[in-house]
């Protein structure tokens, strides 16, 4: 089955400096990669996702890369502020493979003002 | 994107009970998905809700102990059953909606969890 690594586990920065979250899958037929954003006491919270034919994507402060030859895709979030400070969540899902979500070990953001 | 809620928020409960989740959707989605989030820990697929017919479960768990339902397109519940300690657990229901990307990974929603404690 899918296996999904993400890195670091644990990211602190200062306010206004970028945050760089990277996982690896293992499953070459993969092809739907969304990140998830969970505070404190509240369930997951879809912020981005990239689809397989694609390699980049943006939302506003926030991007995501992938590439599929490595297999490996990343999150950036840019002028971070106090409140992205989270848990993230990497997860990958393939085609036909409807709620079978594989996520990584999550990674606690923390952003200091 | 659809609201989902959950009931209860949070119980503690003793060990040898069993303890029923809800999760309610304000419209009718495909898909509704159960997941156990352990303590610090990540998030794991326990089993697909099927409308009308007996859940589909992930390795690792079975319907004696996980047993749920889902009469319709808007509401599922989740046992929690014979409880241990290490059922100690957030459990999250999401939901994803085919329509429009039938063939395709679709965006998945979660609820605000259960927080449950076995003593």
């Amino acid at each position: 089955g899918e296996n999904v690594e993400q890195h670091p586990s644990t990211l602190s920065v200062q306010e206004g400096d970028s945050a760089v979250i990277k996982c690896t899958y293992s499953d070459s037929a993969s092809n739907y990669f969304p990140w998830y954003k969970q505070e404190l006491g509240k369930g997951p919270q879809l912020i981005i996702d990239i689809r397989s034919n694609v390699g980049e994507k943006k939302d506003q402060r926030i991007a995501v890369t992938l590439n599929k030859t490595a297999k490996h895709f990343s999150l950036h979030i840019t002028e971070t502020q106090p409140e992205d400070s989270a848990v993230y969540f990497c997860a990958a899902s393939r085609e036909t493979s409807y709620g079978k979500l594989t996520f990584g070990q999550g990674t606690i953001l923390t952003v200091h003002p | 994107s659809a609201v989902i809620s959950q009931k209860p928020s949070r119980d503690i409960c003793q060990r040898g009970t069993s303890l029923t989740i809800q999760c309610q959707v304000d419209s009718q989605v495909t898909m509704m998905f159960w997941y156990r989030q352990q303590p610090g820990q990540s998030l794991t697929l326990i089993a697909t809700a099927n409308q009308g017919s007996e859940a589909t479960y992930e390795s690792g768990f079975v319907i004696d102990k996980f047993p749920i339902s889902r009469p319709n397109l808007t509401f599922s519940t989740l046992t929690v059953s014979n409880m241990s300690p290490e059922d100690s657990s957030i459990y999250l229901c999401s939901v994803e909606d085919l329509e429009g990307l039938a063939f395709f990974g679709n965006e998945q929603f979660f609820g605000p969890g259960t927080r449950l404690t076995v003593l």
